[in-house]
């Protein structure tokens, strides 16, 4: 079993819609949480950081149950410019060690017209 | 500001060949990681230092070693290249938490 799980996708939505992706992780030790989107032949970039409150930016809401090891990400209002990859991500280590993230194989949003 | 440096940018090599690929880290950051990324799948860690300190390995076998120089820039080299090998090559950047990408080193091993 992975260490970081996400469901692979594709999800194909139309403009407009709301979308959430899933993510869950094995140790109950993990210390931050983050949430990166990629596009096709680019490097990931930070969309948000994942806190045990919930926080939100914009159209984008995550969310992080640690006692169910659960990240989610919600994706109100889809765009077209959303369509990407999303990697949940993983730092079992924070301060000067955080470096070491484990991602997930990343779910494909594809947003259509 | 300048974000994330990395060079070269693509790379074709042979089998049993060796590979250095080069990092500078954005301006202030002291933590460099480096991260394989195959087709379909996530970046997989491979380093991470900081402050010229190996701070964690991931499970990539002794053919990979890395170096950490003092103005924080970062040096991946890869000995004894195998087709598996073929790659996108990232290196992020941190102060703590946060990873910043640079766009990468492409490497294709025939």
């Amino acid at each position: 079993r992975k260490e970081v799980e996400q469901d692979p996708g594709p999800f194909n939505v139309p403009e407009g819609a709301t979308v959430a992706f899933n993510c869950t992780y094995s140790n109950s030790a993990s210390q931050s949480f983050f949430w990166y989107r990629q596009d096709c032949r680019k490097e990931p970039k930070l969309l948000m950081s994942v806190y045990s409150s919930g926080n939100e930016d914009g159209r984008f809401t995550a969310q992080l149950n640690r006692a169910s090891q659960y990240i989610s990400l919600l994706i109100r209002d889809s765009k077209l410019s959303d369509s990407a990859t999303y990697l949940c991500v993983v730092n079992r280590e924070g301060g000067t060690n955080a470096g070491k993230s484990t991602f997930g194989d990343g779910t494909t949003l594809t947003v259509k017209p | 500001d300048a974000g994330v440096t990395q060079s070269p940018t693509h790379l074709i090599k042979t089998r049993g060949q060796q590979v250095t690929l080069r990092c500078s880290p954005i301006s202030g950051h002291k933590s460099v990681s480096w991260y394989q990324q195959v087709l379909g799948q996530g970046p997989q860690f491979i380093f991470q230092y900081y402050e010229k300190e190996e701070r964690g390995r991931g499970n990539f076998p002794d053919r990979f070693s890395a170096r950490q120089f003092p103005n924080y820039s970062s040096e991946l080299n890869v000995n004894a290249l195998l087709l598996g090998d073929s790659a996108l090559y990232l290196c992020a950047s941190s102060w703590t938490g946060e990873q910043f990408f640079g766009p990468g080193t492409r490497l294709t091993v025939l």
